[in-house]
């Protein structure tokens, strides 16, 4: 079993719908939480990160973290068809030197007009 | 720079034959990470960079695979006597500290072995 699991979807919404996109996690080590958009043939682009339970808002983005279910969301407001991505969880313990991320295998999100 | 630069973007090379990927990080970032993403997946940590240092090296999956960062900025990640299970988009990632830090990913090095 991987340390992170999440759906490779694909997931196909239409123009205007919320997206929940999720990941569970088996390694209670892990500390911080990170979400990445990556587009085709491109590297993956940082949109959330969070250190704690709870939820966290940047526009259209909200990220949310429940450590005692092992279970991280993020959550796509009014979703656009340049949305259309994948979608990466990722993790990482803090050891005091940076540290290497664990991700997830990505989910294939598909925002229709 | 303003990003994560990789060259090149894209590698074809024949099996056996040895491989160089370059990674120029974001200017005065200290830590590097190199990548490993195979199609379908999620990216797989190879090494770990802080300035010159190699501080990890656990994802490296053979002696075949060796990374260097001599004075602390550009990386090269160099594979030997390529196998066909090396095809895959090697990716660097840059952070400016230590510690909990967002990592920031260049485009990737798609390679291919024939």
């Amino acid at each position: 079993q991987k340390e992170v699991e999440q759906d490779p979807g694909p997931l196909s919404v239409p123009e205007g719908a919320i997206v929940s996109l999720n990941c569970t996690y088996s390694n209670s080590a892990f500390q911080y939480f990170m979400w990445y958009r990556q587009y085709s043939r491109k590297g993956p682009e940082l949109l959330m990160y969070t250190y704690s339970s709870g939820n966290k808002e940047d526009g259209r983005f909200t990220a949310q973290v429940d450590k005692s279910s092992k279970y991280i969301s993020l959550f796509i407001r009014d979703s656009q068809p340049s949305d259309s991505a994948t979608y990466l969880c990722a993790m990482g313990i803090n050891t005091g030197t940076a540290s290497k991320l664990t991700f997830g295998t990505g989910t294939r999100l598909q925002v229709t007009l | 720079g303003a990003g994560v630069s990789q060259s090149p973007r894209y590698k074809v090379a024949k099996r056996g034959q040895d491989v160089a990927l370059r990674c120029d990080p974001i200017s005065g970032h200290v830590s590097l990470f190199w990548y490993q993403q195979a199609l379908g997946q999620g990216p797989e940590f190879l090494t770990y960079f802080q300035n010159e240092a190699q501080l990890d090296k656990s994802g490296l999956p053979s002696d075949r695979f060796f990374a260097e960062r001599p004075e602390g900025s550009v990386s090269t990640l160099k594979i030997q006597r390529t196998q066909q299970e090396d095809s895959a988009v090697y990716l660097c990632a840059s952070s400016l500290g230590v510690g909990i830090q967002p990592q920031h990913f260049g485009d990737g090095t798609r390679l291919s072995i024939l």
